[in-house]
């Protein structure tokens, strides 16, 4: 399975400024998601990343305010921009499993994300 | 609509006693599932998926699609296996996840 990595594990902002969370992978996948975990909810997935082509965004998630960069195979980068409280959740990236036979995801440790 | 529900919010057991956490999906096309497993300060990972139909710490779950359900279960719980639990559903041919809102499972002694 890929051992995946993200920086910050955690930080507290100001309303306002934005925050980039970075994911490093291990090895070559071509999938790459980022979810966000609000408090005492479930995982919600923001958006699908793959090398080369533009993100694609899920139901009520935005460019605008969640850019995000994949410029290889092993890296990704996810922007949360003009940050509120509201914003205060976990963020975690995944990467795709073994392809072809299932659709298991592997996930980082989060990146905890606290807005005053 | 695709939907994944987990009716229990947090479920007690006494260590020894048998464990069923369930989860029903609603789904148009055939399923997916998966049970994922978040232990205190350790990540998200994989426990077992249906299409393996493996046991995996002693945990089994069986899809039944009659009932839209892919319960969790062990028969004999232990202290170790007290964590959050959460089912997702993988939509056919895209790798999306759709979790469900977890269910948390303490074990007591």
């Amino acid at each position: 399975s890929a051992v995946i990595s993200q920086k910050p594990s955690r930080d507290i902002c100001q309303r306002g400024t934005s925050l980039t969370i970075q994911c490093q992978v291990d090895s070559q996948v071509t999938m790459m998601f980022w979810y966000r975990q609000q408090p005492g909810q479930s995982l919600t997935l923001i958006a699908t990343a793959n090398q080369g082509s533009e993100a694609t965004y899920e139901s009520g998630f935005v460019i605008d305010k969640f850019p995000i960069s994949r410029p290889n195979l092993t890296f990704s980068t996810l922007t949360v921009s003009n940050l509120s409280p509201e914003d205060s959740s976990i963020y975690l990236c995944s990467v795709e499993g073994e392809r072809g036979v299932t659709d298991t995801q592997y996930f980082g440790p989060g990146t905890r994300l606290t807005v005053l | 609509a695709q939907r994944v529900t987990q009716p229990e919010k947090l479920l007690s057991v006494f260590k020894g006693a048998p464990v069923e956490l369930k989860c029903n999906y609603s789904y148009s096309g055939s399923p997916e599932l998966f049970w994922y497993v978040q232990y205190s300060r350790q990540r998200l990972q994989l426990l077992l998926r249906h299409i393996s139909r493996e046991s995996i710490k002693g945990f089994t779950a069986d899809l039944n699609k009659g009932e839209t359900s892919f319960h969790l279960k062990k028969p004999f719980a232990q202290e170790e296996d007290s964590a959050m639990y959460y089912c997702a559903l993988s939509v056919s041919g895209t790798y999306k996840y759709i979790f469900g809102t977890g269910t948390r499972l303490k074990v007591l002694a």
